[in-house]
């Protein structure tokens, strides 16, 4: 059962633009909300992540937007890059140490 | 700088010939986990270590066995790799603090590609 759910698995953005990737969730558990980012043959790196006392976090060019009521989070990147291409994870867990639960990832490509 | 290590990067085995892989650490984090992460697919975790506690999946083979000797090092043991055991292999690392509201960001390893001939 897909705890985590991840749309699209694939996204063609070009340069400048915004990529959107949206999850959504059904363990009311989970407390902590992040996304990973993986280039090919690497690991995978924390790049944002939120908790769900926060409507929304921004980093940068990385902004996690979360509705709560919903059960729904959403990673947004402003002004993509092509060295943001990569496999996006979005991710939960409920607080500390458990298990986190991968969503099934979203293969970004920024085109010039 | 604190980091995973992983090695070898890259291990080649034969069916059935047991392999073991290791992960070490730097950042003197409590929990070690493991994971496997097969083509264009999440990471699904194997099981993972709270110290010296061990926590296994209950869908994970007995095929897959794990160590960790010492707070810095963890192992992974494939006793009888599959051709269905080809895999990226990563090993990830948190603090552990269970304080309720905590944070606790995973660091992962560069992983290990496994082939199996």
């Amino acid at each position: 059962q897909q705890q985590v759910k991840q749309s699209p698995q694939s996204l063609i953005v070009q340069k400048g633009g915004i990529s959107i990737i949206n999850c959504a969730y059904e363990n009311t558990a989970f407390d902590y909300f992040p996304w990973y980012q993986q280039f090919p043959g690497k690991g995978p790196a924390l790049l944002i992540a939120i908790r769900p006392d926060v409507s929304e976090k921004k980093e940068g060019r990385f902004t996690i937007s979360f509705n709560k009521s919903a059960k729904q989070f959403s990673l947004h990147i402003m002004d993509s890059q092509p060295g943001d291409s990569a496999t996006y994870f979005c991710a939960a867990n409920p607080g500390g140490y458990q298990k986190v639960t991968f969503g099934i990832g979203t293969k970004l490509q920024v085109i010039p | 700088d604190a980091m995973v290590i992983q090695n070898p990067r890259y291990q080649v085995t034969q069916f059935g010939k047991p392999v073991t892989l290791s992960c070490s650490q730097t950042l003197n984090h409590n929990v070690m986990y493991w994971y496997q992460q097969k083509s264009s697919q999440a990471p699904k975790l194997l099981f993972h270590y709270y110290d010296k506690d061990f926590n296994n999946e209950a869908d994970t083979p007995d095929n897959f066995q794990s160590r960790r000797p010492n707070t810095s090092f963890c192992f992974l043991d494939i006793r009888s790799p599959g051709l269905g055991d080809a895999a990226m292999y990563l090993c990830a690392t948190s603090s552990g603090f269970s304080g309720r509201g905590s944070y606790n960001e995973q660091f992962f390893g560069p992983g290990t590609r496994l082939t199996v001939l």
